[in-house]
């Protein structure tokens, strides 16, 4: 089944020491998504990927970049952990069109949980 | 920018008994709605969503959503929930255009955990 993947599914960290998590689809999507969800609080974007296009969220804080070195991964990079940086971290996939693009289902993986301590 | 209210944070429910779910929105030209499902320590799952046409909405599990224009609500309903409804359901809302560098923007509601209780 075509699907999108996240691992680890749980990641803990140390404060300030750097930590990546990866998404990999096989659906062929042109556009990758990262969420981070706090507890008890909607996924907040933080930044997307048209192509090889980078698109960050105006509010989207320096400490987090992310690469996509193909159609299929994605890397989320957390460069020094906060405490406040302690979440579930949300992949998720959509097929763009040129045309209606709000109207694309977004496919979510099933998120990676990052404890820092 | 987008919002969207769920102004439920839990909804305990028994088996077999009807839900509504209520989610409402910040009006705009062109909207598009979509509700998710989130269990347990797992990524989020669509149940439904509009996009245009007829204003009720089915999706899967036995899910329906309603869109109502004039009130900006699109409220979701089942006739008998299950135990296995039980689970976090969101809210979202993407406009017409998308996003600037292409993609969609879905802003999210807070949630609703629907727990189903026998």
């Amino acid at each position: 089944d075509a699907m999108v993947i996240q691992n680890p599914r749980y990641q803990v960290t140390q404060f300030g020491k750097p930590v990546t998590l990866s998404c990999s689809q096989t659906l062929n999507h042109n556009v990758m998504y990262w969420y981070q969800q706090k507890s008890s609080q909607a996924p907040k974007l933080l930044f997307h990927y048209y192509d090889k296009d980078f698109n960050n969220e105006a509010d989207t804080p320096d400490n987090f970049q992310s690469r996509r070195p193909n159609t299929s991964f994605c890397f989320l990079d957390i460069r020094s952990p906060g405490l406040g940086d302690a979440a579930m971290y949300l992949c998720a996939t959509s097929r763009d069109r040129t045309r209606r693009a709000g109207e694309e289902t977004q496919y979510f993986g099933p998120g990676t949980r990052l404890l820092v301590l | 920018a987008q919002s969207v209210t769920q102004l439920d944070s839990q909804v305990p429910v028994f088996e077999e008994a009807p839900v509504e779910l209520r989610c409402n929105y910040s009006s705009s030209v062109s909207v598009y709605l979509f509700w998710y499902v989130q269990y347990p320590n797992q990524g989020l799952q669509l149940l439904l969503k509009y996009l245009s046409g007829s204003t009720l909405v089915k999706g899967i599990n036995g899910f329906e959503a309603e869109f109502n224009k004039s009130q900006t609500s699109f409220h979701l309903r089942k006739p008998s929930v299950h135990i296995s409804d039980t689970a976090e359901y969101f809210c979202a809302v993407s406009d017409g255009e998308g996003l600037t560098g292409g993609g969609n923007k879905l802003t999210f509601g807070t949630g609703t955990q629907l727990k189903v209780e026998l």
